[in-house]
């Protein structure tokens, strides 16, 4: 079964403290993983897909990097208006593409 | 472009009423998901439509659920005699293609949910 696991589950920072959420995934054959964000409330907001090992994406203070058994989002400097929970997905080969496996989420809270 | 639509934002039933929530996808999008995120859960996958068509309804409870994507209208996630544990946020999203076109603009956008509350 494809699983997502997000760590730490809530991480709190002061503005400009820099830090790494984390995404450990088992799938059976990754199609592609995803970063949203989501405030409360509110749907997802799409960030990032990734397709292969290796591969990177930056948007702003924002960059996701992706292994073969994890993937990143690194955060730059960040300010009050990122707080938000961060979620990770992966999309499998075998269980079909039109399905996204999410993690629980990482809630990030950016104190002024 | 008014993004993915749904309707009620909140919706509260008491037990054994029959709750419909309504999604709009994107104009331009075919494709459209319905997902559940219970309380201190994450986002988890219900069904997948076409329109007219069921493709993947793997992630619905057997029964009492279903979901429809009529030709003309809304999608419809439509919960009979809804329990306590039905209530949750239900979420729409949609994409211009199917989710098996891996190209970065084949994104999967989300409205901004259905909340149901079951007494």
């Amino acid at each position: 079964e494809d699983q997502v696991t997000q760590s730490p589950e809530a991480l709190r920072l002061q503005e400009g403290e820099s830090s790494s959420l984390n995404c450990s995934y088992t799938v059976s054959g990754l199609r592609g993983l995803f970063w949203y964000r989501q405030d409360p409330g509110k749907g997802p907001e799409f960030l990032f897909t990734l397709y292969s090992a290796g591969e990177e994406k930056e948007k702003e203070r924002l960059k996701a990097t992706l292994t073969k058994k994890e993937s990143f989002l690194h955060i730059t400097a960040p300010k009050p208006e990122d707080s938000a929970t961060y979620l990770c997905a992966v999309q499998s080969i075998i269980q079909g593409a039109q399905k996204l496996v999410f993690g629980q989420g990482t809630r990030l809270t950016i104190n002024p | 472009n008014a993004g993915v639509m749904q309707n009620p934002r909140h919706l509260v039933r008491r037990r054994g009423q029959e709750a419909r929530l309504r999604c709009s996808p994107m104009k331009g999008h075919s494709h459209v998901y319905w997902y559940r995120q219970l309380p201190e859960e994450g986002l988890k996958f219900m069904v997948y439509l076409q329109k007219e068509n069921i493709i993947d309804e793997s992630g619905m409870p057997k029964e009492r659920f279903s979901a429809e994507f009529p030709k003309e209208g809304p999608s419809i996630l439509r919960i009979q005699q809804v329990v306590r544990g039905d209530s949750a946020a239900y979420f729409c999203a949609s994409s211009p293609l199917s989710m098996g076109h891996n190209s970065g603009a084949n994104v999967l956008t989300f409205g901004a949910g259905s909340r149901l509350t079951v007494l």
